[in-house]
């Protein structure tokens, strides 16, 4: 099956500052890869997605890159607030199967 | 739009006890899949159905779990018996069938004591 790492684990960050996600999977197969956001105590929600025949996707202050070759994809939060923080997730998917990473807890720091 | 609906919230009960989560997905989604969160961790897939068919139960630890989807709408998930590492939260979620993108329920929160 399907393994995603996700790297770090938790990230700390200076309001306005950048934040950057990395994870990568295993199974080449895997053809679209969201990006969850789970505030505590509540749903995970996507924010971002990108799927395996697009190298980047920018949505405002958010943007993911994948690089297939490698296996690896990433996100990028620009001019961070505090409302970014939260933990999220990234997945990769294959057969309506999406397998996760462990998460990143990101904290803005004001 | 009213988005995947989740009950109970939260969840008590006492090992070697049974429980049932239910999950009502979005209108028109065909595919549902229920999802275990333990703490830290990222979601992992127990059951995926596409109507009221399970297409993807290879993670249901069957001895012990259950999960119906009897009219393709409405789901439960069933525990019978509980044990202490159940303690997690169960997400339910839901996607238009050939479309990737999932909606995630607010998840029921169960603790076993």
């Amino acid at each position: 099956g399907e393994n995603v790492e996700q790297h770090p684990s938790t990230l700390s960050v200076q309001e306005g500052d950048s934040a950057v996600i990395k994870c990568t999977y295993s199974d080449s197969a895997s053809n679209y890869f969201p990006w969850y956001k789970q505030e505590l105590g509540k749903r995970p929600q996507l924010i971002i997605d990108i799927r395996s025949n697009v190298g980047e996707k920018k949505d405002q202050r958010i943007a993911v890159t994948l690089n297939k070759t490698a296996k690896h994809f990433s996100l990028h939060i620009t001019e961070t607030q505090p409302e970014d923080s939260a933990v999220y997730f990234c997945a990769a998917f294959r057969d309506y199967k999406l397998s996760f990473g462990a998460g990143t807890t990101v904290t803005v720091r004001a | 739009e009213a988005g995947v609906v989740q009950s109970p919230r939260y969840k008590i009960i006492e090992k070697k006890q049974p429980v049932a989560f239910w999950c009502n997905p979005i209108s028109g989604h065909n595919t549902l899949y229920w999802y275990l969160q333990n703490l830290g961790q990222g979601p992992e897939l127990l059951i995926r159905y596409e109507n009221e068919e399970a297409v993807d139960d290879s993670q249901l630890p069957k001895d012990r779990f259950s999960a119906e989807r009897l009219k393709g709408v409405d789901s439960t998930l069933k525990i019978q018996p509980a044990e202490l590492g159940d303690s997690a939260v169960y997400l339910c979620a839901s996607s238009l069938t050939g479309n990737t993108e999932a909606f995630f329920g607010q998840g029921t929160r169960l603790t076993v004591v």
